[in-house]
C-alpha cells in the first residue's frame, strides 16, 4: 500500500490564482480529512468527508471547497488564492468510523506559498 | 466551542530526563484522545490513543499518557527521553459524534545529546 499520497510538494501561486491539491488513498478507509499547520497554531481541519458524496466543514473551511465523488480521492480547491492561504496542508484518512477510535494516517503535506 | 491547548510551545531537555508534556481540552462530552508526534520531515504518525477502559494509556516508543476525566487532561510522559524523541508532539480531540478532529498548536521538543 502506498498509504496517503499527495501532490504536489511544492507550489507557489499568485493571489487569485486557482489550483486543486490531491490527496489519494489506497487502504479503503471512510473518513478523509484536510488540515492545514500553521506556526503557533497547530493543525486546523478545514474540510472532512465521512465516505463518498459525503463532505462537511470543518474549523477553517472559508476559501477552500471539496468533493469526494470516489472513496479514494478527496481533491481540495482554492478557488481564488490569497496570501492568507500560505500554509503546509496535510490530508489525512482513518478505516471506519463506527467508532471514531481508529487512527488517523496522514499524507506528507503540501507546502503552498500564494505570493 | 471545542479547544485544545498544550501548555508547552518549546520544551529542551537534555538525554536521560524524564519528559511530560501537558494536553487539557475543552468540552463536556464524550472524547477520544490521541496524541501524534511528527518527526522532522516525516508525517505526522500516532504515538497513543485513549478511548475507553484503563486510564493510563501505553504507546510505542516507551510513551504513555493519562487521562484525568475531572481535569479534562490528558499529558503526555515518558520517563527517560532520547535523542530520537527530537520531534513536534500534538494533542488531538475528537468529539464523537461530530467526526471533527480538533489539534493542539503542538509542543516542539528538542533532546540534546
Amino acid at each position: 500500500n502506498a498509504g496517503v499520497t499527495q501532490t504536489p510538494k511544492f507550489q507557489v501561486l499568485k493571489t487569485g490564482q486557482s489550483m486543486t491539491l490531491q490527496c489519494a488513498q489506497d487502504m479503503n478507509h471512510e473518513y478523509m480529512s484536510w488540515y492545514r499547520q500553521d506556526p503557533g497554531m497547530g493543525l486546523r481541519l478545514i474540510h472532512y468527508s465521512v465516505g463518498a458524496g459525503i463532505t462537511d466543514q470543518g474549523e477553517v473551511p472559508n476559501g477552500y471547497n471539496v468533493s469526494r465523488s470516489t472513496t479514494e480521492d478527496f481533491p481540495l480547491r482554492l478557488l481564488s488564492a490569497a496570501p492568507s492561504q500560505t500554509s503546509v496542508y496535510f490530508c489525512a484518512s482513518s478505516y471506519s468510523l463506527a467508532e471514531q477510535t481508529d487512527t488517523q494516517y496522514f499524507g506528507p503535506g503540501t507546502r503552498l506559498t500564494v505570493l | 466551542a471545542q479547544s485544545v491547548s498544550q501548555h508547552n510551545h518549546h520544551v529542551i531537555l537534555s538525554e536521560a530526563a524524564s519528559l511530560e508534556l501537558g494536553c487539557n481540552y475543552s468540552y463536556g462530552g464524550t472524547v477520544n484522545l490521541f496524541w501524534y508526534v511528527q518527526y522532522p520531515g516525516q508525517h505526522l504518525q500516532l504515538l497513543l490513543k485513549y478511548f475507553s477502559g484503563d486510564p493510563l494509556v501505553k504507546g510505542i516508543k516507551g510513551f504513555e499518557a493519562e487521562f484525568i476525566k475531572s481535569k479534562f487532561s490528558f499529558n503526555l510522559r515518558k520517563p527517560s527521553v532520547q535523542w530520537s524523541d527530537t520531534a513536534e508532539y500534538f494533542c488531538a480531540v475528537n468529539d464523537i459524534g461530530t467526526y471533527k478532529y480538533i489539534f493542539g498548536t503542538g509542543t516542539r521538543l528538542k533532546v540534546l545529546a
